[in-house]
């Protein structure tokens, strides 16, 4: 089993559509979480953080239940730009050693 | 603010090749990573560094790969020799270390080699 698994998609969705990922890792001693963002060619950037509280940063929100090892990531208002690999990423304490999901393909639409 | 930069951007060698590829952190970052990322797959760490020591390497084939960060800044990463399954984009990253000696996560990533390996 993956430590970190994701769909890897594609999700086709037209402009200002709403699109949720999920997540799921299997190391219960996890305790940071994040999405990173990956557009094609390039190199993963910090999308957010994911705290078990859940937040929110403009269109973008996450939530983390720790009881069942999920963690999504919500969109809404898509925009063409919002087009891209979402990597659902995971790290123990010690370390700060990060374990990445193989991603999700996001494709936004006009 | 510079960001990672690593050179060179892409490489092709035949199997059986050596190959090294550089990366140079963001100024500050006592912490450095090697990931490597096949295609269709989110990166895999290879080594990290916390300044000029090795953190953790458990996922490196020692076998062939060698990474080295002697005086804590810039890095080398070699492969010798190379197989066909090396084929990939080998990304730097790096971040900071608190005061307090706790990691802080944000790791910011290298533009990435391309590796190709006929």
């Amino acid at each position: 089993r993956k430590e970190v698994e994701q769909d890897p998609g594609p999700f086709n969705v037209p402009e200002g559509a709403t699109v949720a990922f999920n997540c799921t890792y299997s190391n219960s001693a996890s305790q940071s979480f994040f999405w990173y963002r990956q557009d094609c060619r390039k190199e993963p950037k910090l999308l957010m953080s994911v705290y078990s509280s859940g937040n929110e940063d403009g269109r973008f929100t996450a939530q983390l239940n720790r009881a069942s090892q999920y963690i999504s990531l919500l969109i809404r208002d898509s925009k063409l730009s919002d087009s891209a690999t979402y990597l659902c990423v995971v790290a123990q304490e010690y370390g700060n050693k990060l374990v990445f999901g193989a991603g999700t393909i996001l494709r936004v639409k006009s | 603010e510079a960001g990672v930069a690593q050179s060179p951007r892409y490489k092709i060698i035949e199997k059986r090749q050596s190959v090294a590829f550089w990366c140079n952190p963001i100024s500050g970052h006592a912490t450095l990573y090697w990931y490597q990322q096949i295609l269709g797959q989110g990166p895999k760490l290879l080594i990290q560094f916390q300044n000029n020591g090795v953190v953790d390497d458990s996922q490196l084939p020692k076998d062939r790969f060698s990474a080295e960060r002697l005086k804590g800044v810039d890095s080398t990463l070699k492969i010798q020799p190379a197989k066909l399954e090396d084929s990939a984009v080998y990304l730097c990253a790096s971040s900071l270390v608190s005061a307090l000696g706790h990691y802080v996560n944000e790791q910011f990533f290298g533009p990435g080699t391309r590796l190709t390996v006929l």
